[in-house]
């Protein structure tokens, strides 16, 4: 069965304090890997995707690598703007498009 | 930009009710889906869509159905809303496989 686990649950950051929010899944072929960041009461919005082991993207202050077995959301000198829950999800390759998500990581970036 | 539009922001029915939740995007997505997310359970996915009058079961269908009459609307029934069914629920759209999926910003549904 696919799996995502995402650590940890809660991370609270002085601004300015780099860190790195981790993403572990388990699946049988990965088609592709998805971050998205979640505002309360709003919904997802799509970060980056990333598709092979090795893989990098970056936005901003913040930068998403991927190997075969986990994926990291590495922050840059934060600022409270960034507080939001992070989500990742994976999609499998030969199966339906369907994602599955981890239970995310809820960030608070302290002024 | 994707947008994706739902609705209702918020939604109160009572047990027994057939409710519609209502989505719509405008960027000639070939592919739609229905999640409810939950504390503690995360995002998980109800229905997709993936032409006009096509659709396929996620992985906790009981107690929906959707329709999709048009490319670029996508509709969650709810055949007779339960207390279980109180939920936040979340429409998103996508070119095909392995491209991503965008989320409208959901609608908060309760069932009294």
């Amino acid at each position: 069965e696919d799996q995502v686990t995402q650590s940890p649950e809660a991370l609270r950051l002085q601004e300015g304090e780099s860190s790195s929010l981790n993403c572990s899944y388990t699946v049988s072929g990965l088609r592709g890997l998805f971050w998205y960041r979640q505002d309360p009461g709003k919904g997802p919005e799509f970060l980056f995707t990333l598709y092979s082991a090795g893989e990098e993207k970056e936005k901003e202050r913040l930068k998403a690598t991927l190997t075969k077995k986990e994926s990291f959301l590495h922050i840059t000198a934060p600022k409270p703007e960034d507080s939001a829950t992070y989500l990742c999800a994976v999609q499998t390759q030969g199966g339906s498009e369907k994602l599955v998500f981890g239970k995310g990581t809820k960030l608070t970036v302290n002024p | 930009d994707v947008k994706v539009t739902q609705s209702s922001r918020y939604l109160v029915k009572r047990t027994g009710e057939k409710v519609f939740l209502e989505c719509v995007q405008d960027m000639d997505h070939e592919n739609m889906f229905w999640y409810r997310q939950d504390p503690g359970l995360g995002l998980r996915l109800i229905y997709f869509s993936y032409d006009v009058k096509m659709k396929e079961k996620g992985d906790i269908p009981e107690g929906y159905s959707v329709s999709r009459e048009k490319k670029e609307r996508f509709s969650l029934i709810l055949e007779s809303a339960s207390t279980n069914q109180t939920s936040m629920y979340l429409c998103a759209s996508s070119l095909g496989p392995g491209r991503p999926q965008h989320f409208g910003d959901g609608t908060r549904l309760s069932i009294l």
